[in-house]
């Protein structure tokens, strides 16, 4: 069974701080995995990684795949307030399975 | 603001009546997927059109069916509605719908079943 799995599912830290998410899968036909924030309602784009070892960077937020590994994971530094929120990890596959597949997401609280 | 629109925002039903969500793609996006975002399961894919022809399905119950017309736009018809429906349904879109592409995600609609 196609499986992501997101690490931790929350974590709480000061304004500040810098914070590593991490993201494992286990898919078949494994073509890319996304990264997407999610507060109130709409999970907002990230970052598409396809290839191993090069990182995604936006800002304080960057991104990284190992496929060798299956695991990526998304940093932030400096975090800020508005960085709070649902961090989702996302799999795409080719095959046919042109839905993605989630993890369960981790819930980021920035304290001032 | 992604692009996508969904309407409606929020939705109260009973138990075994029948509702549709709608959807509106980025413009020039062709393909259109549906998820379901329960507290217990997540995000779970649902179904995928592509130019008006079901190209993927994902974890969608009978119950459940969709369509896209010729406009793109795309219809989420949920019957026979149990408790265990409530959630919020998102709509995504994509160009063309293969697995490089970036969805792009709709505001959603939250549905609550009494």
């Amino acid at each position: 069974e196609d499986k992501v799995v997101q690490s931790p599912l929350s974590l709480v830290v000061h304004e500040g701080d810098t914070v590593t998410l991490n993201c494992s899968y286990e898919v078949t036909n494994f073509r890319s995995l996304l990264w997407y924030k999610q507060e109130k309602k709409a999970p907002t784009f990230l970052f598409m990684l396809t290839s191993s070892g090069i990182e995604k960077k936006s800002g304080r937020l960057s991104s990284i795949l190992d496929k060798k590994e299956l695991f990526s994971i998304l940093n932030i530094t400096a975090t800020q307030t508005g960085d709070s929120a649902v961090y989702l990890c996302a799999v795409s596959q080719g095959g046919g399975a042109d839905g993605l597949t989630f993890g369960k997401g981790t819930h980021l609280i920035i304290q001032p | 603001d992604s692009g996508v629109t969904q309407t409606p925002k929020h939705l109260i039903t009973a138990t075994g009546q029948r509702v549709t969500l709608r959807c509106s793609p980025r413009s020039g996006d062709l393909s259109v997927y549906w998820y379901q975002q329960s507290l217990d399961q997540g995000l779970q894919f649902l179904i995928q059109y592509y130019n008006g022809e079901e190209r993927a399905k994902g974890n969608i119950l009978e119950r459940f069916s969709a369509q896209q017309f010729p406009d793109l736009h795309s219809e989420l018809n949920l019957s026979s509605l149990e408790l265990g429906d409530s959630a919020l349904y998102f709509c995504a879109s994509s160009v063309a719908g293969g697995p490089l592409e970036t969805q792009y995600f709709g505001p959603g609609t939250r549905l609550l079943v009494l």
